[in-house]
């Protein structure tokens, strides 16, 4: 199992660009979440996503942002327009049932961000 | 609301010393705390919950619902230790985690 992939490790794009950062959960594992890192700061919850449906958006700034996880294929997080304040670590976990205390998030490598 | 504190930035012990990492939480339920760490050039992983209350590596966390602690021990350091160490907390919303700032934890032979 090679774990939760991410891809892809760094990204950089200009000003009012458009950012998509793909997440592949762990083989088995149907619930993704999100979380963006911030220079200095620790991690931050963004989204909980099962297949085809979003669970927990309450971290997701209102505008711009937006996620997915459908049927087939990875999970997408995407950021519209970026500024420069999307400059982050973006990182996905995954865990195989709902994130219950019982159950492990599994983390990726993470998705580096700069904006230029 | 929920929040996770760690007041130590930066951490430095020498091999064989005992080493704390402090934690404090604010939470108005009865929360789920975990430590995670990060080694150099690896990804995020747990290292330990308190519901299991199990020694992983040689650390222990004990969940201290009056001083809303969960401080992260481990009596004799290894430079093998060095690392990133995150402690989080869930609580009733299932899969958020929140996370405190990080403590980067140096063991020196």
């Amino acid at each position: 199992n090679a774990g939760v992939m991410q891809n892809p490790r760094h990204l950089v794009r200009r000003r009012g660009q458009e950012a998509r950062l793909r997440c592949s959960p762990m083989k088995g594992h149907s619930h993704v979440y999100w979380y963006r890192q911030l220079p200095e700061e620790g991690l931050k919850f963004m989204v909980y996503l099962q297949k085809e449906n979003i669970i927990d958006e309450s971290g997701m700034p209102k505008e711009r942002f937006s996620a997915e996880f459908p049927k087939e294929g990875p999970s997408i997080l995407r950021i519209q327009q970026v500024v420069r304040g999307d400059s982050a670590a973006y990182f996905c976990a995954s865990s195989h049932n709902r994130g219950e205390n019982e159950e492990t998030q599994y983390f990726g490598p993470g998705t580096r961000l700069l904006v230029l | 609301a929920q929040r996770v504190t760690q007041p130590e930035k930066l951490l430095s012990v020498f091999k064989g010393a005992p080493v704390e990492l402090k934690c404090n939480y604010s939470y108005s339920g009865s929360p789920e705390l975990f430590w995670y760490v990060q080694y150099s050039r690896q990804r995020l992983q747990l290292l330990l919950r308190h519901i299991s209350r199990e020694s992983i590596k040689g650390f222990t966390a004990d969940l201290n619902k009056g001083e809303t602690s969960f401080h992260l021990k481990k009596p004799f350091a290894q430079e093998e230790d060095s690392a990133m160490y995150y402690c989080a907390l869930m609580g009733t919303s299932y899969g958020k985690l929140t996370f405190g700032q990080g403590t980067i934890l140096t063991v020196h032979p």
